[in-house]
């Protein structure tokens, strides 16, 4: 069974930085791009960034694109976001999604994380 | 970025109800388009893809259509299990978007 599990939400002041983790089973994990998605109440659900399966390529979206970096570990089945000069705005369940395939165009999201939510606040 | 519209916010309807949500593009992304079902407290689930394939699993009476930048998804005869929130999303750029939403409640 393909499963994602997204850990490392929490509470942080503005200005702060967060680094989340998705851990992937259940399929190769290096044959498929991965991307981060998070949902808030007030914007509804907004792509935050992509990479390929080989890691090679990385996309973002405008809004968080030099505040945020994608990285993964293929020998440890692992996706990461970390998120640096966080603001209130950036308040947000995030998910990891799996594409459905491996180059970093793939922006069909089949699988996602049950989320991890990230609070910032002073 | 592509902008996507979605119509209406909220609909309301009966059990038995045939319910049609549209998603509108702001230019072409041919049938690059998916429909997500999300449940509060869930992550969203993939219903459609490519304007029109059905995922396995997700049952007949969910049905899509459209190309070019006017979609529609439609459930045949809503059933319980389907009062959710209903999104698009355009998967043509390399900056995919999503709907604003479609409530679907009990009326």
């Amino acid at each position: 069974e393909v499963q994602l599990l997204e850990s490392g939400g929490g509470l942080v002041p503005p200005g702060g930085s967060l680094r989340l983790s998705c851990a992937a089973s259940g399929f190769t994990f290096s044959t498929y791009a991965m991307s981060w998605v998070r949902q808030t109440p007030g914007k509804g659900l907004e792509w935050v960034s992509s990479i390929s399966g080989s890691g090679d390529g990385t996309t973002y979206a405008d809004s968080m694109k030099g505040r945020v970096s994608i990285s993964r570990d293929n020998s440890k089945n692992t996706l990461f976001l970390q998120m640096d000069s966080l603001r209130a705005e950036d308040t947000a369940v995030y998910y990891c999604a799996k594409s459905d395939c491996s180059p970093i165009g793939c922006k069909l999201l089949p699988i996602w994380g049950q989320g991890t939510m990230v609070t910032v606040s002073s | 970025d592509i902008q996507m519209t979605q119509s209406p916010s909220t609909l309301s309807a009966s059990v038995g109800d045939r319910v049609t949500i549209t998603c509108r593009a702001s230019q072409s992304i041919s049938s690059w388009l998916a429909w997500f079902q999300q449940k509060p407290g869930k992550a969203p689930n993939l219903l459609i893809s490519k304007a029109s394939t059905l995922q396995s699993g997700v049952p007949s009476r969910f049905s899509g259509s459209g190309s070019g930048t006017e979609f529609t998804l439609t459930i045949s005869s809503l059933q319980p299990d389907d009062f959710a929130t209903y999104y698009c999303q355009q998967y043509s750029s390399a900056s995919p978007t999503f709907g604003q939403g479609t409530k679907v409640e009990v009326k």
